[in-house]
């Protein structure tokens, strides 16, 4: 398995602007993550899914956030309009079942907005 | 919520000395304890990780122990090498379909 994919692997775009990032968990894997880093915040777990349905988006900034999972091999998470504090590594990763198995990460978005 | 508080932020060893990274949660009924390594502009990876029902784990240089009553769980790496290097998170979580809360992250530089 190439494990979780994502992209793109890197993102500049302008305030304002929609971004979206998609994340393809690992074949079998019933739970998804995504996750934003920041040196000021660290690692903050943003939303949750568990057979492609949210479990837990207490983590999601603000309404501009939003994220999708239409099947068990695809999820997004969008931001519409973006802005410079959003600038961030965001991490999607996946697991067998739940938080209480290994979680495996993807290479990470970088995003920036200028 | 959990809170997971870890220390220190930084961690600076000479090389083949121990390192020890410790961290604290709030939750009674968290049950599992991960921990990840990121190295540089990479992502995590787990390096080990414990279960409620044992009060430690080893996996060559490294271990990890748990003390439950204290609610507190270490990382310990001995005979560092610099390919040890790295940021290290732990994490605790109640299991089921809880999230998994992260500590900020421990800095550790190991010194040729």
């Amino acid at each position: 398995d190439a494990g979780v994919i994502q992209s793109p692997r890197h993102e500049v775009t302008e305030m304002g602007q929609e971004v979206t990032l998609r994340c393809k968990p690992i074949s079998g894997h019933n739970s998804l993550f995504w996750y934003r880093q920041t040196m000021m915040r660290g690692l903050e777990l943003l939303i949750y899914f568990n057979n492609n349905v949210p479990i837990d988006d207490s983590g999601m900034p603000e309404d501009r956030f939003s994220a999708k999972m239409p099947n068990a091999s695809f999820s997004t998470l969008k931001i519409q309009p973006s802005e410079p504090r959003d600038s961030a590594v965001y991490f999607c990763a996946s697991s067998k079942e739940g938080g209480t198995t290994e979680a495996f990460f993807g290479q990470g978005t970088r995003l920036t907005v200028v | 919520g959990e809170n997971v508080e870890q220390h220190p932020s930084t961690l600076s060893v000479q090389e083949g000395d121990s390192a020890v990274i410790k961290c604290t949660y709030s939750d009674s009924a968290s049950n599992y304890f991960p921990w990840y390594k990121q190295e540089l502009g990479k992502r995590p990876q787990l390096i080990i990780d414990i279960r409620s029902n044992v009060g430690e784990k080893k996996d060559q240089r490294i271990a990890v122990t748990l003390n439950k009553t204290a609610k507190h769980f270490s990382l310990h790496i001995t005979e560092t090498q610099p390919e040890d290097s790295a940021v290290y998170f732990c994490a605790a979580t109640p299991g089921g379909y809880q999230k998994v809360t992260f500590g900020t992250g421990t800095k550790l530089q190991v010194i040729p």
